[in-house]
This record gives C-alpha cells, structure tokens and sequence, in this order.
C-alpha cells in the first residue's frame, strides 16, 4: 500500500538529548515536509525539502534539523538547542507543482 | 495575528444539526485547502478550491470559496459523531515560496450524541 509513515507514534526524552523522528513515503513524492503542532493551534513549518540532498528552512527550524539523503526518507532531529520541544510533529509530503500535502500519523514527542 | 483566521476556534453541537467553520485571509489566496484531524493523528485531505466562486462537496460535507478568493467555508449537514475533530484549514498565500501551506488555528468540532 502506498502511503507516509512516522515513527514512533509516542516518544519521551530528556533534556539534553537529541532525538530522531523518522518519515518515510513511498508515494514517489519530491517534496517532503515537516511542522510542529502545538495544543489549540496550527500547523508551523519547520523544513521542507523539494529534491534529494536539498532541503529549505521553514518559520520555525532553529533548533532542529533535517537530511534528505534518499527521496523516500526525511528524517528530523530535534536538538537539545530546541527550548521547548515537546510537541506532536507531523510530516507531510506531495508532488512538485501541487500544494497538495499528504499527511503521516504523526508522533508525539514529550521532553521529560 | 495567523495569516489565516479560522472560526470558531472550537464548537460543540447537538447530532444531527448542520454547522460552519469559516477560513478568511486578507490576502488572495492561490489554493485552499480543507483538512479533518482525528486527536492525535495526522491530517486526512479533505477538499481543494483554487477558484474564486468555487463549491465542492463530499458526503455531507460543502466547501467554498468565495469571489475574492479570500474567505472559505466548510458546512457540515446533519453532523454526527464521527465528525468530529480538528478542522485545519490551510492555503497557499503569495508570500509562500514554492508549494508551501499556511495553516489556521483549527477548529475542534465536538458532536453530542
């Protein structure tokens, strides 16, 4: 079936520590993206990637950071640079040209 | 202040009635999308409007966007439980580079059985 992972669905970590969220598609998608989403509101981009081994900055991305060293795969470590990193992360992804995005399940992240 | 205002911020209604969740931006917008969250998931596409006057519908959902392009509205006729959740609007505003999505605050939709 085709579609866009993430895991782990739940994950605690420590402060001071990094820690790797993964999404993975096989939908053939260029463009892969990552957001925060944080109680009572919105989706905030974090980065976004459009081709292999090139990826942007979006509105919020200190803190974290990404690799797009295969098509199917966007990885996102959030550092412990991140101060307030406790969140639900979502990635998303879609064909160049559209802004379609299609979205994985999501995990949430606690910082204990 | 969010580039896209979303309303209510949240809503509770008895089964069976009908209600809106407005989207307004105060700029023309390229595209707009429609997404539904179950908490704690991830976003199911819902709808897509690029033009001006446009209406889609699917099941007892209604989307629209109007003339200017600026404002978008979601109508849910005779809700039941299994729609509730977060609707997230987001668009495709001009200051976006590429295919980027600007999204509202959501409106979390509870229905009473």
């Amino acid at each position: 079936d085709g579609g866009i992972t993430q895991s782990p669905k739940y994950l605690f970590r420590k402060e001071g520590q990094n820690v790797t969220l993964s999404c993975e598609q096989n939908l053939n998608h260029d463009a892969m993206y990552w957001y925060r989403q944080d109680p009572g509101q919105g989706l905030r981009l974090i980065y976004y990637s459009q081709i292999v081994n090139d990826f942007q900055k979006g509105d919020i991305a200190e803190g974290y950071s990404v690799s797009r060293e295969k098509k199917e795969s966007f990885p996102l470590t959030v550092t412990s640079a991140q101060k307030n990193p406790t969140a639900f992360y979502l990635c998303a992804s879609g064909l160049l040209g559209t802004d379609t995005q299609y979205f994985g399940p999501g995990t949430r992240l606690t910082v204990l | 202040s969010q580039e896209l205002e979303q309303s209510p911020q949240s809503l509770i209604v008895q089964e069976g009635k009908n209600l809106t969740i407005n989207c307004t931006s105060s700029k023309t917008l390229y595209g707009l999308y429609w997404y539904k969250q179950k908490y704690g998931e991830g976003l199911i596409f819902l709808m897509m409007l690029q033009k001006g006057g446009e209406e889609k519908s699917h099941e007892k959902i209604t989307a629209k966007l109007d003339e200017k392009k600026q404002q978008s509205s979601l109508h849910i006729t005779a809700s039941q439980p299994s729609h509730a959740g977060i609707y997230l609007c987001g668009a495709d505003i001009p200051q976006n580079a590429g295919n980027m999505l600007t999204f509202g605050g959501g409106t979390r939709l509870m229905v009473k059985p």
